[in-house]
């Protein structure tokens, strides 16, 4: 049972190019989450979505976009790297979103803006 | 608005002592309640969670946390460390009467568990 998958899972960038996160789930969960870490900030929610067709701004969005074509996949795009998209990022899911659910988090994509 | 704070970025422990991280929350009603341990190269993994029911909560791997609303804290302890639980250790907090998203992450606890 695989979970929640990212890839990849190292990057560097230079400034302004541009990549995709991929994330997938075979749980069949409806919710999925895209969050970044940094160091000694914890997580912070960027974009999440509540099944397919529909994804919502979570705190931090600015200058990423998201995507849910299908319930598995929810890829996360960086347009223009900047140093400050320098982070570690999780995607997550959770089958209802429930508040007092429990997150299925992937391994992570740690990412350097150069 | 609620918050988390994790009293200590770092915790060094002696194998076989006693863990003991701190969590402390601001809710305007008792929320729900979580611990989130991240081992290297990892992704987070639910320890445990407080939803109401029992205040003493017991989680995997002989963790537990105690809900104690005057304190508004949630520590996480272990009798014993073992050289495995050298991980990141998030708790979270989520309102219960708001909506999935809310979920707030604190800034983590490095635990390193010295031989």
């Amino acid at each position: 049972n695989a979970g929640v998958t990212q890839t990849p899972k190292f990057r560097i960038l230079k400034i302004g190019q541009s990549m995709t996160l991929q994330c997938t789930q075979d749980m069949n969960h409806n919710y999925m989450y895209w969050y970044r870490q940094d160091p000694g900030m914890g997580l912070k929610l960027i974009y999440y979505s509540v099944g397919a067709g529909i994804t919502d701004k979570g705190e931090v969005p600015n200058g990423y976009n998201v995507s849910r074509s299908t319930t598995e996949d929810f890829p996360l795009r960086l347009e223009l790297a900047a140093p400050s998209q320098t982070s570690v990022y999780f995607c997550a899911s959770s089958y209802q979103g429930n508040p007092n659910e429990k997150l299925f988090f992937g391994s992570g994509t740690q990412l350097s803006v150069l | 608005a609620q918050s988390v704070t994790q009293l200590g970025s770092h915790v060094s422990v002696s194998e076989g002592a006693l863990v003991l991280l701190r969590c402390n929350y601001s809710s305007s009603v008792p929320p729900y309640l979580f611990w989130y341990v991240q081992y290297p190269n990892q992704g987070l993994q639910l320890l445990l969670k407080y939803t109401s029911a029992a205040t003493l909560v017991k989680g995997i791997n002989g963790f537990e946390a105690e809900f104690k609303k005057s304190e508004t804290s949630f520590h996480l302890t272990k009798p014993s460390a073992h050289m495995s639980d050298a991980a990141e250790y998030f708790c979270a907090v989520s309102d219960r009467q708001t909506s999935y998203d809310k979920v707030i992450f604190g800034p983590g606890t490095s635990l390193s568990v010295i031989p």
